[in-house]
């Protein structure tokens, strides 16, 4: 299984919005709305943002979107603030064997 | 408090084995699914394995036959004993929990660290 396909960076000056796409395939983006989005700051563990394609987990800021369409999955992060600045990564269900597939992440830098 | 721990991490020769460790606390932890993932020094994130709550487990082609996810309920931990190491398998190796209705992880360790060399 190929990883997802992502941006290798992205950036944004406080207050706009950017969007993070996350390419796969009719295999795992396209076959299931089980996309999740993490969220990466330097020597941390990852932390989970949006989950279901479009869902927020409790305490996760509502400047935080997700959408999908076809075999690509997107992040919204509106509003950017410093604190945005990390690194993302999409993830998607890909079936009863593999399970799992990452993207390569994107690195989001806030100007 | 509800967290993941890591441990077993560090320094093994090209061909030899390590066996990570993770103990959960603050849930149930037979109740949940388990996995591994890694993260190269400077690079993405990749799923390693899984564990379902029966006991069934699922590995990508780049470590199948390689390395093996066990758990032990009573003790609340996971395991990943990982056997012919190479280079390429050097990375922070994270546990993660799977959320109890959905496909996707909700709960992280910190990791520990895996390096391959000789």
């Amino acid at each position: 299984q190929s990883a997802l396909t992502q941006p290798a960076s992205v950036s944004g000056s406080p207050g706009q919005s950017i969007t993070i796409s996350c390419t796969g395939t009719s295999s795992d983006v396209g076959s299931y709305n089980l996309v999740s989005w993490y969220q990466q700051h330097p020597g941390k563990a990852p932390k989970l943002m949006i989950y279901e394609g479009s869902k927020r987990p409790s305490g996760v800021s509502n400047r935080f979107s997700g959408s999908k369409s076809g075999n690509t999955a997107s992040l919204t992060i509106s509003g950017l603030q410093a604190e945005d600045e990390a690194d993302y990564y999409c993830c998607s269900y890909a079936g009863s064997s593999t399970l799992r597939v990452f993207g390569g992440g994107t690195k989001l830098t806030v100007l | 408090e509800v967290q993941l721990v890591e441990s077993g991490g560090g320094l093994v020769q090209p061909g030899g084995s390590l066996r990570l460790s993770c103990a959960a606390s603050g849930f149930t932890f037979s109740s949940y699914d388990m996995h591994w993932v890694r993260q190269a020094t400077g690079k993405g994130l990749e799923w390693v394995s899984a564990i379902g709550t029966a006991g069934d487990t699922y590995y990508p082609g780049s470590v199948k036959g390689r390395f093996t996810i066990s758990r032990e309920n009573a003790k609340n931990s996971l395991y990943l004993q990982m056997n012919s190491l190479r280079a390429g398998d050097t990375a922070v190796y994270y546990c993660a929990r799977d959320a109890s209705m959905g496909e996707y992880f909700d709960l992280w360790g910190r990791g520990t660290l895996v390096t391959v060399s000789s």
